[in-house]
C-alpha cells in the first residue's frame, strides 16, 4: 500500500486531455511538501517529468503540467500522443516517516 | 550526458546476500546525494536508501534498516547497495538515482532527476 494514492489506470484518445491525481495526507502533501512526477516506460529508466508541483525540466513538452491543492496534486497531459503511454508516479516527502514517498503509479493507455 | 548503469542483480535464496553497483558518468559524482529506489513486481516505486556526497549521512526505509547498507566510492564514481538477510519481499528491480536535494519553504528533500535502467534482484528458493 503506497503512502500516496493514485488511480491504477486512466485512458484517453489521441489529442484528448487526461488528468492523473495523487492524494496524500497531512503528513506529506498537506504538510506543504511539494510534489514531483515521473514518467516510466517498463524496462527503461524513469524520467523526471514535473518538479516542485508545476515546473518542467528542460526538454519536457508543455503538454505536461502539474498542480497541487491541499492534500492532493494532479498531472495533466493535453494533446495526448501515443508516445505518452506509460506509467506515471507522483513523489513527495513524508514528515512522519522522514522518507521520500511515491504513489502506486497510474498506467496511461492511449486508445 | 548523465548515465547511471546498475549491475549485480540476480537470483539469491532467502537469507542470502547480494551487492548491487551503480556506475555513474557525465556529472561530478561527488557533488550529489545518491539514492536507491526499487519496484517490486506489479507494484509502485519505493525509496530504499540515500547517501550524502561524502558518505557521512545515510538514510534507509524502515523495512531494510539493519539489513541493507548503502555506500559509495567517489574515486570510482560508483554507488553500492549491500543487501543481506534477503527476503522474498525484497524481490524487485533496483534503480540507482541521482538526488538533487530539492528545497522549498525552508525545507529540503529528495528529487530524483536521473535514474538508471535498473537491475533485477530475485529472492527465491
Amino acid at each position: 500500500q503506497s503512502v500516496l494514492t493514485q488511480a491504477p489506470s486512466v485512458s484517453g484518445a489521441p489529442g484528448q486531455r487526461v488528468t492523473i491525481s495523487c492524494t496524500g495526507s497531512s503528513s506529506n502533501i498537506g504538510a506543504g511538501y511539494d510534489v514531483h512526477w515521473y514518467q516510466h516506460l517498463p524496462g527503461t529508466a524513469p524520467k523526471l517529468l514535473i518538479y516542485g508541483n508545476n515546473n518542467r525540466p528542460s526538454g519536457v513538452p508543455d503538454r505536461f503540467s502539474g498542480s497541487k491543492s491541499g492534500t492532493s496534486a494532479s498531472l495533466a497531459i493535453t494533446g495526448l500522443q501515443a508516445e505518452d503511454e506509460a506509467d506515471y508516479y507522483c513523489q513527495s516527502h513524508d514528515r512522519s516517516l522522514s522518507a521520500s514517498v511515491f504513489g502506486g503509479g497510474t498506467k496511461l493507455t492511449v486508445l | 550526458e548523465v548515465q547511471l548503469v546498475e549491475s549485480g542483480g540476480g537470483l539469491v535464496q532467502p537469507g542470502g546476500s547480494l551487492r548491487l553497483s551503480c556506475a555513474a558518468s557525465g556529472f561530478t559524482f561527488s557533488s550529489n546525494w545518491m539514492s536507491w529506489v526499487r519496484q517490486a513486481p506489479g507494484k509502485g516505486l519505493e525509496w530504499v536508501a540515500n547517501i550524502k556526497q561524502d558518505g557521512s549521512e545515510k538514510y534507509y526505509v524502515d523495512s531494510v534498516k539493519g539489513r541493507f547498507t548503502i555506500s559509495r566510492d567517489n574515486a570510482k564514481n560508483s554507488l553500492y547497495l549491500q543487501m543481506s538477510s534477503l527476503r522474498a519481499e525484497d524481490t524487485a528491480v533496483y534503480y540507482c538515482a541521482r538526488n538533487i536535494g530539492y528545497c522549498s519553504g525552508g525545507r529540503c528533500y529528495a528529487l530524483f532527476d536521473y535514474w538508471g535502467q535498473g537491475t533485477l534482484a530475485t529472492v527465491s528458493s
